[in-house]
């Protein structure tokens, strides 16, 4: 079936500088894409969407990159913070799936000191 | 705050022994999500409501029921919880129409 996945389980990262976390996706139909951050113990926070009719979405410090060419998303979080440690999930929604989401299998996020 | 909220945050059942988990919003959201998470998962989708018209994913096990009272409250019942069935429960919302789902803090079960 189709499915939305990411390239790495865990992304070390220097407190300052640039993150940068991949999602790879197989739907050709999907038109729309949300990135999540998931601290330990808690819900699924929103980050950043973006729609299949953008290439570009910059939020605060976030940056998500479409690429449909090669089915390829990504998020960019600017100057990494130690708060910004988390699971990081991308998911993707077709219009035939209604309103369902499909989730990558996410991207664990450690800020080092 | 508008806010999606589950209540308990955590609870512990014995194997077999029925359990219910509680959500509720201030959305004023028509869609209702109940999504099952196991440790370093991504969110499983169990089932989701749109209005009062209940959607069961395929591969849901029979022994995972949901009821919706009403727009701000959704229940998910677990008839005799297995071992297999610890985990973070986690709702979320959405208004139909739009893709955003926001999601609450979770419930997390264990069975012993």
């Amino acid at each position: 079936g189709e499915s939305v996945g990411l390239h790495l389980p865990t992304l070390s990262v220097q407190e300052g500088d640039n993150s940068i976390i991949n999602c790879a996706y197989s739907n050709s139909a999907s038109d729309y894409f949300i990135w999540y951050k998931q601290e330990s113990g808690k819900g699924p926070q929103f980050i950043i969407d973006i729609r299949s009719n953008m290439d570009k979405r910059q939020g605060q410090r976030v940056t998500v990159l479409l690429n449909k060419t090669v089915k390829h998303l990504s998020l960019q979080i600017a100057a990494t913070q130690p708060g910004d440690s988390a699971v990081y999930f991308c998911a993707e929604k077709s219009g035939a799936a209604g309103n369902k989401l499909t989730f990558g299998g996410g991207t664990r996020v450690l800020v080092k000191p | 705050d508008a806010m999606v909220i589950q209540n308990p945050r955590y609870q512990v059942t014995q194997f077999g022994k029925p359990v219910t988990l509680s959500c509720s919003q201030t959305l004023n959201h028509n869609v209702m999500y109940w999504y099952q998470q196991k440790s370093s998962q991504a969110p499983k989708l169990l089932f989701h409501y749109y209005d009062k018209d209940f959607n069961n994913e395929a591969d849901t096990p029979d022994n995972f029921q949901s009821r919706r009272p009403n727009t701000s409250f959704c229940f998910l019942d677990i008839r005799s919880p297995g071992l297999g069935d610890a985990a973070m429960y986690l709702c979320a919302t959405s208004r139909w129409g739009t893709d955003t789902q926001y999601f609450g803090p979770g419930t997390r079960l264990t069975v012993l």
